[in-house]
């Protein structure tokens, strides 16, 4: 149990299809990031809420991609028209100042 | 700008100590140190804050020059337990996303 948890743990998807993941923090976080991993990389950012404000997206990130944080407790990521460069693991964590808590991801194979 | 770490990959006998090194092109404010191993998330180490040093375990502690934008994380007597992969994060300003660098592997062998 990370503190943060996270659904579907794996996605195999179609190109083209739509998918959305969910990030869940078991205790109230203020802030709440999605990061972007893939194989012998580093996590790459993608964005982060303050709340249920979204206050950075990346630059890199295409329009393809949405997130929100109703309420600011849960969030959700969608990819709308997958591609196989959309191929990952999507992480979600939590935290601010005293280091983030991951979540164990979302596994996710555009075919 | 993402943090360049080196080496990119060590191995070690049990007992030897090692060091990863982060280095930033950018002022930072604080460094992080992560370890992620095979299929699993990233694990939070220890946090360096500007103007201070933090040591988060007793035979893994880091450093953190300001002035050079390095930081290092110095594991000491590793134990097989120690394999994975460290991330560093760096952040720019107080309160901004962590950008991590492309991560060092470290295998610790019997």
């Amino acid at each position: 149990d990370t503190g943060v948890s996270q659904d579907p743990r794996h996605k195999i998807t179609k190109r083209g299809q739509n998918v959305t993941f969910r990030c869940d923090p078991i205790s109230e976080h203020n802030r709440l990031y999605w990061y972007r991993q893939t194989l012998g990389q580093g996590p790459e950012f993608l964005t982060y809420f303050q709340n249920e404000a979204q206050l950075e997206k990346s630059r890199l990130l295409s329009d393809r991609f949405s997130a929100e944080r109703p309420k600011g407790s849960f969030s959700t990521l969608e990819i709308q028209r997958t591609e196989q460069g959309d191929s990952a693991m999507y992480l979600c964590a939590a935290g601010v100042r005293y280091g983030y808590t991951f979540g164990s991801g979302t596994r996710l194979t555009v075919v | 700008q993402q943090p360049v770490q080196s080496p990119q990959a060590v191995i070690l006998r049990e007992g030897e100590d090692a060091v990863i090194n982060c280095s930033s092109s950018k002022a930072l404010y604080s460094v992080h140190w992560y370890r992620q191993k095979h299929g699993e998330a990233p694990v939070f180490l220890m946090i360096l804050l500007k103007g201070g040093e933090q040591k988060g375990h007793d035979k893994i502690s880091a450093s953190f020059n300001e002035k050079k934008q390095q930081s290092s994380l110095y594991l000491t007597a590793s134990q097989l337990s120690y394999s994975g992969t460290y991330f560093c994060g760096t952040e720019g300003n107080a309160g901004n996303m962590l950008t991590f660098g492309g991560g060092t592997r470290l295998m610790v062998k019997p």
